[in-house]
């Protein structure tokens, strides 16, 4: 399978923990974007990378969520000291930066589930 | 970035074609037209993106008038598995801009 993955699909954890989620891209897509969507809402967009730079946060991002992708390739979204708002499925997306690119692949998600 | 409105849901038979409209007023002159598709529990789609006037590709049409303040995203023959939630979004190159997605179209297609 050639397509952006996600892991794990499903993470149930206790207020105040931490988690981290992985992303694999499309491996010559050069684009990482993290969304979350919430139930009966679209995705939000949190923050994108340009192979390893970080090029825009969301104002959603607040200082307990942090995204690295140090060699530009796969990605993690850690999200510190969790609130029951934290609960929704976090996206991972992907393209390839050209001037004719179309397309942002996104994967199947984590669903994140804070009790 | 330019807002956009489209119907909260709505249904169609099997076999029918479907038209899903969406209005979005303020449109920049650089922006572009994008629809994506979300089927339950997996991430969207990309379905169609156009500039201006018509463009079709193998899955839908996408019309946009001269004045680009409305777009109309037409699935043709539409089936059981087209059932799906259906966004339309405005902005730079979906390719590698952010997308700002709205609350979409969830289209019920009945035997």
């Amino acid at each position: 399978d050639t397509g952006v993955s996600q892991d794990p699909r499903h993470k149930i954890t206790k207020r105040g923990q931490n988690v981290t989620f992985r992303c694999d891209p499309i491996s010559e897509h050069n684009r990482l974007y993290w969304y979350r969507q919430t139930l009966g809402q679209g995705p939000e967009f949190l923050t994108y990378f340009q192979n390893e730079a970080q090029l825009e946060k969301s104002r959603l991002l607040s200082d307990r969520f942090s995204a690295e992708r140090p060699k530009g390739s796969f990605s993690t979204l850690e999200i510190q000291r969790t609130e029951q708002g934290d609960s929704a499925m976090y996206l991972c997306a992907s393209s390839l930066d050209l001037r004719e690119g179309n397309e942002q692949f996104f994967g199947p998600g984590t669903r994140l589930t804070v009790l | 970035l330019a807002k956009t409105t489209q119907p909260i849901s709505m249904d169609s038979y099997e076999g029918q074609e479907v038209n899903i409209t969406c209005s979005h007023n303020n449109i920049a002159t650089n922006d572009y037209i994008t629809w994506y598709q979300q089927f339950p529990s997996q991430g969207p789609r990309f379905i169609i993106q156009g500039y201006k006037t018509k463009v079709t590709n193998e899955v839908a049409s996408l019309f946009i008038p001269a004045d680009r303040k409305s777009s109309t995203l037409s699935l043709p023959r539409v089936s059981l598995s087209d059932t799906a939630v259906y966004y339309c979004l405005v902005g730079g190159n979906s390719g590698n801009t952010p997308l700002v997605f709205g609350k979409g179209t969830r289209l019920s297609v009945i035997a």
